[in-house]
């Protein structure tokens, strides 16, 4: 089945800077990959995804890229802010139908002011 | 509107009790996820309801787990003989889901945070 790493596990960054959060996977099959934001004591949130379709979709100050050959995608967030603080993760979804989304284990971003 | 709702938010039990989770999902939506997020893991898929049928259960742990959905509407999950390794946050996420697929955006609950002493 599919199996997805993400790293870093965590990460600090200087308010304004810019975070990169990757992602690898392992089915080729799969096709769409979404970015949940979970902040503290709530569940996660779409924030972002992206289909198999595109290399890279924006959002303001969230962009996803996508690379289907290695099988990695990456979530960049430009202009940190100490509200971007959170535990992000990723995930990827095979066109199957039988295959739930599968995660990765997240990464806790730390923006300092 | 009213986003996907869970009661309690949190619960704690002794071991070997029986302990039933709620969601309420977003009015409308087709489909429900349950998932199970341990500290520091990923959310670890438990089982998905289309309508009232549970097409997959292949994330159940074990047979101490199971889960229901009534109506098209709210779901229960229930954790029979509970253990300490079952403590953990179980979410709950609805979407609404048409074909045979899991791409939909799914939209999650603020959890319950199950403690077994």
């Amino acid at each position: 089945g599919e199996n997805v790493e993400q790293h870093p596990s965590t990460l600090s960054v200087q308010e304004g800077d810019s975070a990169v959060i990757k992602c690898t996977y392992s089915d080729s099959a799969s096709n769409y990959f979404p970015w949940y934001k979970q902040e503290l004591g709530k569940g996660p949130q779409l924030i972002i995804d992206i289909r198999s379709n595109v290399g890279e979709k924006k959002d303001q100050r969230i962009a996803v890229t996508l690379n289907k050959t290695a099988k990695h995608f990456s979530l960049h967030i430009t202009e940190t802010q100490p509200e971007d603080s959170a535990v992000y993760f990723c995930a990827a979804s095979t066109p199957s139908g039988n295959t739930p989304l599968v995660f990765g284990k997240g990464t806790r971003l730390s923006v300092i002011a | 509107g009213a986003g996907v709702s869970q009661s309690p938010s949190n619960k704690v039990t002794e071991k070997g009790k029986d302990v039933e989770l709620r969601c309420d999902p977003i009015s409308g939506h087709t489909a429900l996820y349950w998932y199970r997020q341990s500290l520091g893991q990923g959310l670890e898929f438990l089982i998905y309801f289309q309508g009232n049928s549970a097409p997959d259960k292949s994330g159940l742990p074990s047979d101490r787990f199971s889960a229901e959905r009534t109506g098209g509407s709210v779901s229960t999950l229930t954790i029979q003989r509970t253990q300490q390794e079952d403590s953990a946050v179980y979410l709950c996420a609805s979407s609404f889901r048409v074909g045979g697929t899991y791409q939909e955006t799914q939209y999650f609950g603020p959890g319950t945070r199950l403690l077994v002493l």
